[in-house]
């Protein structure tokens, strides 16, 4: 079975600072890794993921990504915060090889991101 | 463009009634699926349409079923709501293979 951990519940920082939003995950293949946002009120939006190649993958709205295979993480961060930035964000993954399973999309449970002015 | 389009946006029911949600893409996506978002949960899958004519369960479906009524609209019905399906629900779609997952608004559900 696939899992997300999102091991933060809340991440507080400055802005104008870097953030980081921390994400662990497990497959038993190979994993596609994904990043959405989600402002109040509204659905997830697609900011970047992880199919294969570079292990640094950058997204909408200046974030970007890791992948570290040994690990099993893949970390979304910024390198100046901003307060449009505060919102609810999750980390998801699929599992390249599990057959059917692979249509499944695991999310985390979110990390609140609030960034003060 | 659309993208993925859901109805209602809001509804309240008591518990013991029926109701459908509806769900529609316009990306000629193959895959499609419904989940729920409770505070402190993130999102659970309840059930999903890998392509047309197909349907499978997720981690939740439980008191759910779901209509895959053609490759553009997927339909999730709840039969007798219960207070525990109090929630967000969304809909969403892929295309087959690595492609990232498109959301709809959402629908909050209240059951009293």
């Amino acid at each position: 079975a696939q899992s997300v951990a999102q091991p933060e519940d809340q991440v507080n920082v400055a802005e104008g600072n870097p953030l980081t939003v921390k994400c662990t995950y497990s497959v038993s293949g190979n994993p596609y890794l994904f990043w959405y946002v989600q402002y109040p009120n509204r659905g997830l939006q697609f900011l970047l993921k992880y199919i294969t190649g570079d292990n640094l993958v950058k997204g909408s709205y200046g974030f970007e990504a890791e992948f570290n295979k040994s690990q099993t993480s893949f970390h979304l961060k910024k390198p100046s915060a901003l307060v449009s930035d505060s919102a609810l964000y999750f980390c998801a993954v699929r599992d390249m090889y599990s057959g059917a399973g692979s249509y499944q999309l695991t999310f985390g449970k979110g990390t609140k991101l609030s960034v003060i002015p | 463009n659309a993208g993925v389009t859901q109805t209602p946006k809001f509804q309240v029911l008591k518990t013991g009634q029926s109701m459908t949600l509806q769900c529609a893409q316009d990306m000629n996506h193959n895959s499609m699926y419904w989940y729920r978002q409770d505070p402190g949960m993130g999102l659970r899958l309840i059930y999903y349409s890998a392509s047309e004519g197909t349907t499978d369960k997720g981690e939740v479906p439980n008191g759910y079923n779901v209509s895959r009524l053609n490759k553009r609209e997927f339909s999730l019905r709840l039969e007798s709501a219960a207070p525990s399906q109090t929630s967000v629900y969304f809909c969403a779609s892929t295309r087959q293979g690595v492609g990232e997952a498109f959301f709809g608004q959402g629908t909050r559900l209240t059951v009293v």
